[in-house]
């Protein structure tokens, strides 16, 4: 079984739905984090957080929030979405030790049209 | 505002070259330097590099770190078709965050 989940895996809307994808890890990292990438741009921060009780924003979190329900789920929220938020989004955990990666998720194909 | 730049932003070789990946960096408060591999899904861990010198070997991928020019590169030995990806370069701030350069686009040729 996979540490780092993701549902859905792919997801077509409309502007000015609310979308919410979810993120579970079973690996037991306090830290989670939600990223996007774009063509050409990399993978850019949304929101992190370090334990339950701390959420951070990213680079990039206009337009999006995010909740952390539990140590294993991190969920992120398109309020209103627009077609500028069609990307492919990915859900990370790390320990939060030093030497240690982050691990991620298999990532969310969304379609904003 | 901190910077991460890959070159090339992709690179066509045939099978059995040596290619060499570059990523060059401009942070406050660095910590690690990681490389990733992404095919058609998540990145997956490749190296983290935290000191100056020093390189880490996993069969044909080594990789290496300057702290001082603050870059470092990646190279691949031996090139296969698998070997086709994008690979990422992230630096690991202070704060844990990760700041990503746009990636190196390789396609190898049979």
């Amino acid at each position: 079984d996979a540490d780092v989940t993701q549902t859905p895996r792919n997801r077509i809307t409309k502007t000015g739905k609310r979308i919410m994808l979810e993120c579970s890890q079973t690996k037991g990292h306090d830290r989670m984090y939600w990223y996007r990438q774009d063509p050409g741009l990399g993978l850019r921060l949304i929101y992190y957080s370090f334990d339950v009780k701390d959420i951070n924003k990213g680079e990039i979190s206009d337009g999006y929030s995010v909740s952390r329900q539990a140590q294993a789920k991190f969920s992120l929220s398109l309020e209103s979405a627009i077609p500028n938020q069609t990307a492919l989004y990915f859900c990370a955990t790390s320990p939060g030790s030093f030497q240690e990666t982050q691990y991620f998720g298999p990532g969310t194909r969304l379609l904003v049209l | 505002e901190d910077k991460v730049v890959q070159s090339p932003l992709s690179l066509v070789v045939h099978e059995g070259d040596t290619v060499t990946l570059n990523c060059s960096y401009e942070v406050t408060n660095f910590r690690s330097l990681l490389w990733y591999k992404q095919e058609k899904k998540a990145p997956t861990f490749l190296f983290m590099l935290t000191s100056s010198g020093i390189e880490k070997k996993s069969g044909r991928l080594s990789s290496i770190l300057d702290k001082k020019e603050l870059f470092s590169i990646l190279n691949i030995t031996a090139t296969q078709t698998g070997d086709s990806a994008v690979y990422l370069c992230a630096v690991e701030l202070g704060n844990e965050k990760l700041t990503f350069g746009t990636g190196t686009r390789l396609t190898i040729i049979p």
